[in-house]
């Protein structure tokens, strides 16, 4: 089945620095989406991304997809302690009908 | 306010027995998915269903069944349970996938099979 890796697993940042977290896939996807998951909650769905080199942006982050429709990224410029979480890429191959195939996450933990 | 609940929300079960874990939405999204969550392996997909009557094997389904009797409600079987089956396990719905709408996640359901 498909698979998205995501790297790195764990990220430790100083409150104020940048953090990025990559998605990958050996396939070409038809749809990307960011989910973000405090500690001991729930994940909570951060944005779609659907065309090519598609970037947006909702406050310090911002989220593109490659030209390939193969791997993402997720940018979070000057951290926040309220960043701490995990953030999980999930992507769909087409059609929808495999359900969303989610990456690892990436665990940031941001030290004050 | 539209939502999706999950119960129950906590569970200690012994092996061997049967588990139902309930998922409930009121959003009357048509899909529907159980997730679970371990340590090193992310959110893995058990099961999922498009609409009423169907159902769909995920990428962990051995051990698991499912049943889709209404547009709302989506539980989740552990026939026999295993230690294996001690997780977390998050249900989710959405209108659709390939119209590309949002999943809503449940708040989860802590198992532990001792």
């Amino acid at each position: 089945g498909q698979q998205v890796m995501q790297i790195p697993q764990y990220q430790h940042v100083q409150e104020g620095e940048d953090f990025t977290t990559y998605c990958n896939s050996s396939t070409t996807l038809s749809n990307i989406q960011w989910y973000k998951q405090r500690p001991g909650g729930h994940p909570v769905f951060l944005i779609q991304l659907v065309k090519s080199g598609e970037v947006k942006k909702q406050k310090r982050l911002t989220f593109q997809f490659g030209e390939a429709k193969k791997n993402s990224s997720l940018h979070i410029t000057a951290t926040q302690t309220t960043d701490v979480g995990t953030y999980f890429c999930a992507a769909t191959s087409g059609g929808g009908a495999d359900g969303l195939t989610f990456g690892k996450g990436t665990h940031l933990i941001i030290q004050p | 306010d539209a939502e999706i609940t999950q119960s129950p929300r906590h569970k200690i079960t012994e092996t061997g027995r049967q588990v139902t874990l309930a998922c409930h939405q009121t959003w009357n999204h048509n899909n529907m998915f159980w997730y679970r969550q371990d340590l090193g392996h992310g959110l893995r997909l058990i099961h999922y269903s498009y609409g009423v009557q169907d159902t769909n094997k995920g990428e962990v389904s051995d051990g698991y069944s499912v049943s889709r009797s209404n547009t709302e409600d989506l539980p989740l079987t552990l026939e026999s349970a295993a230690s294996s089956q001690t997780s977390v396990y998050f249900c989710a719905s959405s209108r659709g996938i390939s119209s590309g709408n949002t999943i809503y996640f449940g708040e989860g359901s802590w198992l532990t099979v001792v």
